[in-house]
């Protein structure tokens, strides 16, 4: 059984902080790590997917790192807005067996007051 | 219509009854896929179809039943389903299963509620 944590489960911030969560997921078999927005009452939205040990992606505010020898994955947001509030997936891809079983952590659900 | 669509939104059924959700995507993707979120569970992944071939069943019991007619719909048919079956059903689709490197893509999901 893959195990994929995310910290912390919930996360409450003002407009214009800048925040950080982290997925931790096993560092050996590794074969790609999948980040995804879901908004309360959407459907959940690809971020990034990442691939190679040191990787870091940017899609406007939004960034992650990727370090695959230590099993772990930093997704941060700049100066946060309130449209950024939902819940913010990561998932596991192994390389053994099909690389198509995506292992998801429980979420890290933010929210942005103003 | 774009993206991944699902129907029905909401469903209520009975144990003994049979029902049928739908997802349909206009993407031209190869690979789909249903999930099931249940609540305070992370999105647990049912099964894959790549290129209309069932790749992955990930330990599900019988009473769910995939069928994928071709590369842009997929079915999930429902009979004899428990209280505990009750959750939110997702579909989703990717240009290709086999790599796992391609972002998917989700409907809005089917709210199953079984009495």
């Amino acid at each position: 059984i893959l195990n994929v944590e995310q910290s912390p489960q919930s996360l409450h911030v003002q407009e214009g902080d800048s925040t950080n969560f982290t997925c931790s997921f096993p560092s050996s078999n590794f074969y790609a790590l999948h980040w995804y927005r879901w908004e309360t009452a959407k459907s959940p939205e690809a971020l990034f997917v990442m691939t190679l040990n040191g990787d870091e992606k940017k899609k406007g505010r939004i960034s992650a790192t990727l370090n695959t020898k230590e099993g772990y994955s930093y997704l941060y947001i700049k100066g946060s807005q309130p449209e950024d509030s939902a819940t913010y997936l990561c998932a596991f891809i192994a390389a053994a067996g099909t690389a198509s079983k995506l292992t998801f952590g429980t979420g890290t659900r933010l929210q942005v007051t103003l | 219509e774009t993206g991944v669509t699902q129907t029905p939104r909401h469903l209520v059924m009975g144990m003994t009854n049979k029902k049928s959700l739908k997802c349909e995507q206009h993407l031209g993707h190869n690979a789909m896929y249903w999930y099931k979120q249940s609540a305070k569970k992370p999105l647990e992944l049912m099964f894959v179809y790549n290129f209309k071939e069932q790749t992955e069943n990930n330990s599900v019991p019988s009473r769910f039943s995939p069928e994928c007619p071709n590369s842009s719909h997929l079915f999930l048919h429902l009979h004899t389903l428990q209280p505990e079956d009750s959750a939110l059903y997702l579909c989703a689709s990717s240009q290709a299963s086999t790599a796992g490197r391609y972002e998917q893509y989700f409907g809005p999901g089917t709210r199953l509620t079984v009495t």
